[in-house]
């Protein structure tokens, strides 16, 4: 099967400035997540979608970041405006069942290369 | 709040060798864990995984060891290989799966 696809690879954008990123999950997954990953640590929870609503979105900075996943299909997260700190890996993951759980284990795409000068 | 934790930041073997990746947790409440492996470039990509109510589980050259009692669990890679090199990451999460929490991770090198 097809993977999580993501795009763009990589991307470079002066602070301040805005950016969006692009997912496309599993198909037939039902459940989204998009993840940060500064250099050096672990991935953290930005928010996850069950179809197209909201399950969780505690981490998420709402004063300039945003995620929508209309359809329940593909994802777009957006920072506006960006800040240094913004600087990570922004990956999508996606799992069949609704949320985590010992049968639908998450899966990851490569990711999109955020670097804020 | 409480997070997951590694031990050893990088792990140096020979090509061969049996190699033991650690993890430290703290949320008492966590009951499932799952070890990924991120290669350059590339996304986390799932190992194994194991439940609270076991203490040993095998995969294909990897086992995964849990210690309850003093939050411990342990991934054992054997006979590693060159391609084993990468990050691994423990990662754990409670019943209800509710936020599954990353370590940061322990970047392991195979010379051959």
């Amino acid at each position: 099967e097809a993977g999580v696809a993501q795009s763009p690879r990589y991307k470079i954008i002066e602070k301040r400035q805005s950016v969006a990123f692009w997912c496309n999950p599993i198909s037939g997954h039902a459940t989204l997540y998009w993840y940060q990953q500064i250099l050096g640590q672990g991935p953290k929870l930005l928010i996850q979608f069950q179809n197209n609503g909201v399950v969780d979105d505690s981490q998420l900075p709402k004063d300039r970041f945003s995620a929508e996943r209309l359809k329940g299909v593909d994802s777009t997260l957006k920072i506006q405006p960006a800040k240094l700190e913004d600087s990570a890996v922004y990956l999508c993951a996606s799992s069949w069942g609704q949320g985590l759980s010992y049968n639908s284990p998450l899966h990851f795409g490569n990711g999109t290369r955020l670097t804020v000068t | 709040g409480e997070s997951v934790g590694l031990h050893l930041p990088t792990l140096s073997v020979q090509e061969g060798d049996n190699s033991i990746i650690n993890c430290a947790y703290s949320n008492s409440a966590s009951d499932y864990f799952i070890w990924y492996k991120q290669e350059s470039g590339k996304g986390p990509q799932f190992i194994i995984d194991i439940r609270s109510n076991m203490d040993k589980r095998q995969g294909q050259r990897v086992t995964v060891l849990l210690n309850k009692t003093v939050k411990h669990l342990s991934l054992q890679i054997a006979a590693t290989q060159p391609g084993d090199s990468a990050v691994y990451f423990c990662a754990e999460t409670n019943t209800g799966f509710q936020k599954l929490v990353f370590g940061t991770g322990t970047r392991l090198l195979v010379s051959p």
